[in-house]
């Protein structure tokens, strides 16, 4: 089946430096992505969903981008803040509301 | 309080013992999962119910067992039949099927 794939396993940025955490899909017939932050030992956290008609959204400090051309999904966290270090996934929808498929996430660590 | 509550938050299971987890959620969702995680992997879907008393099975549903007799309430069962059964267990609800799901606090499974 399609899977989401991530770029980079790690990130790593200065505490106050802007963040870009990027996804890679392959379903063209995916019209629903979503973000999730998960810290050590937690449940995923909801952050922000995008649907295929739009290319970017925005919320408090975080912005994803949806370039649909090339498949990609990236996350942007403004101002990084030690408290945003956690791992970061995307999930996709291909259409059809079988299930979303998730990748298998970047870990960002937030360096003071 | 609003949410989605799993318990119990560490479980040890023995061979051939079956173990429930709990998953309650108070948000009205019509919707619910089970997800597994395991080290460095996506999650991967065990059970979902669209609705009351009706349940499907997701990609890795061999040796577990739920039931949906509430809309509250979406009960997992570990049977002795999962041979692998240590994992980070996740359960989540939607108002929506496969749209926005919000997790709970997640249930660590281990094997005595």
């Amino acid at each position: 089946g399609e899977s989401v794939g991530l770029h980079l396993p790690t990130l790593s940025v200065q505490e106050g430096d802007n963040s870009i955490i990027n996804c890679a899909y392959s379903n063209s017939a995916s019209d629903y992505f979503i973000w999730y932050k998960q810290e050590s030992g937690k449940g995923p956290q909801f952050i922000i969903d995008i649907r295929s008609n739009m290319d970017k959204r925005q919320g408090q400090r975080v912005t994803v981008l949806l370039n649909k051309t090339v498949k990609h999904l990236s996350l942007q966290i403004a101002a990084t803040q030690p408290g945003d270090s956690a791992v970061y996934f995307c999930a996709e929808n291909p259409g059809s509301a079988r299930q979303l498929t998730f990748g298998s996430g970047t870990q960002l660590t937030v360096l003071p | 309080d609003g949410g989605i509550t799993q318990s119990p938050k560490y479980l040890f299971r023995k061979e051939g013992q079956n173990v429930t987890l709990s998953c309650e959620q108070n948000l009205n969702h019509d919707a619910m999962y089970w997800y597994r995680q395991d080290p460095g992997q996506g999650l991967r879907l065990i059970y979902y119910s669209q609705i009351v008393n009706d349940f499907q099975k997701g990609d890795i549903a061999e040796g577990y067992s739920v039931s949906r007799e509430k809309k509250e309430s979406f009960p997992l069962t570990v049977t002795s039949a999962q041979k692998n059964p240590t994992a980070f267990y996740l359960c989540a609800s939607s108002m929506t099927l496969m749209k926005k799901l919000f997790f709970g606090s997640g249930t660590q499974l281990s094997v005595l």
